[in-house]
């Protein structure tokens, strides 16, 4: 059972340039949502998704778009990076969003 | 806007020893408070929980205190390890269909 899992693991970027971080669970878990983790500031939500075809907006969305087009993808595009997008992005799943949040190994991005 | 508020940022005990952190949140439609604990590398992953129905709960070493009244939430490892070293998240969330918030983390190191 793999539970929860990101690519790439780490990616360096351009300013400008665009990429999109991968999440696959298969869990069958109908929540899932993508976090920053910067120093001293937490894990701040940036979209989630409620179920196939459902997104929406969280703490911190701009910068940043998502689709859910099945249950078990969960793709995060950055559509033109910027340095404060440098941090550490992680991709979580649950049964239900009131549910255990199960998170991935997380994505190291830094933009120069 | 941060919700929930925690401290210290970072400490340091030694092997057997009883660290404690602490969390304060403001709003009080919270009613679910998690604990997630972080290795280098790796995913947040859930540690322990607790509602605002009971003032204390154990599992193991690790025990958390809440204090309704004063808005208020503690982890207490027991005679804490070199492999308890890892970040601790405090969290909350609201009633069914709410978001988790997160604090700003404690980075732990117990020394042998």
């Amino acid at each position: 059972n793999a539970g929860v899992t990101q690519t790439p693991k780490f990616q360096v970027l351009k300013t400008g340039q665009s990429m999109t971080l991968q999440c696959a669970q298969d869990m069958n878990h109908e929540y899932m949502s993508w976090y920053r983790q910067d120093p001293g500031m937490g894990l701040r939500l940036i979209h989630y998704s409620v179920g196939a075809g459902i997104t929406d907006q969280g703490e911190v969305p701009n910068g940043y778009n998502v689709s859910r087009s099945t249950t078990e993808d969960f793709p995060l595009r950055l559509l033109s990076a910027a340095p404060s997008q440098t941090s550490v992005y992680f991709c979580a799943s649950s049964y239900k969003l009131n549910t255990e949040a199960f998170f991935g190994q997380g994505t190291r991005l830094t933009v120069v | 806007q941060q919700q929930v508020k925690q401290s210290p940022q970072s400490l340091i005990v030694q092997k057997g020893g009883i660290p404690i952190i602490n969390c304060a949140y403001e709003n009080t439609a919270f009613d679910y408070f998690p604990w997630y604990q972080q290795f280098p590398g790796k995913g947040p992953a859930l540690l322990i929980a607790i509602r605002p129905d009971v003032s204390e709960k154990k599992e193991g070493r690790f025990t958390i205190s809440f204090n309704k009244s004063a808005k208020q939430f503690s982890l207490h490892i027991m005679d804490s390890q070199p492999g308890d070293s890892a970040t601790y998240f405090c969290a909350a969330r609201g009633r069914s269909g709410s978001r988790l918030t997160f604090g700003e983390g404690t980075q732990l190191t117990v020394n042998p």
